[in-house]
């Protein structure tokens, strides 16, 4: 089966300037997740959706930050406007049984 | 609040066995996963326990222990692809998982 997919890979922006992220899970998993990851640290929570309810936003950064999962399937973060401390890699994960994750790549932002 | 405190690195040879240990206090405590990831690499699964004891996967071991709020993960055997971050992550409730911060493992010939 194929992966979660993200993209893109890298991005460049100057701050205050918006930027998205896309991610395609694997087929079937009802659980999808975003989770940023600075250097040197492990993964942190910013938003879980089960379907295409968003269920556990409480690290999202509101005021910049949104996210959308139409249809249960496909993701979007946002951030509008980029700020330099959001430099960091944006992960999307999902599941299926709630236990076994299954990373994407990953998004590197750079933010100068 | 909860909180996963692991070594920041750890280094062994190629053939040696390693324990990376992880200690946690978080509410809610579901169970305890591990992953791996490399350098510029996505995070992947490695095992997780939800019951106190052993889990073996080939190489791979990993420990949890209720009582103490303590887990680890054993591997044997090291080849220098292991050279990686290794996470613990704990389940809190159901589904929501937390990272520590990661262990650097360095295998070396």
């Amino acid at each position: 089966e194929a992966g979660v997919v993200q993209s893109p890979r890298y991005k460049i922006i100057e701050k205050k300037q918006p930027v998205a992220f896309w991610c395609n899970p694997i087929s079937g998993h009802n659980t999808l997740y975003w989770y940023r990851q600075n250097l040197g640290q492990g993964p942190e929570l910013l938003i879980r959706y089960e379907n295409e309810e968003a269920v556990d936003d409480s690290q999202l950064p509101k005021d910049r930050f949104s996210a959308e999962r139409l249809k249960g399937v496909d993701s979007t973060l946002k951030i509008q406007p980029a700020e330099l401390g959001d430099s960091a890699v944006y992960l999307c994960a999902s599941s299926r049984d709630n236990y076994g994750y299954t990373f994407g790549s990953g998004t590197r932002l750079t933010v100068v | 609040g909860q909180s996963l405190e692991q070594p920041s690195e750890v280094t062994a040879v190629e053939g040696a066995i390693v324990q990376i240990n992880c200690t946690y206090q978080t509410s809610g405590f579901y169970g305890l996963s591990w992953y791996q990831q490399h350098d510029g690499g996505a995070p992947t699964f490695l095992s997780y326990n939800a019951l106190d004891g052993l889990e073996e996967t080939g190489r791979f071991s990993s420990f949890l222990s209720r009582s103490d709020s303590y887990g680890y993960l054993l591997l044997q055997e090291l080849q220098m692809k292991d050279s990686a971050s290794y996470f613990c992550a704990a389940h809190q409730g159901y589904s929501t998982l937390t990272f520590g911060k990661g262990t650097m493992l360095l295998v070396s010939p």
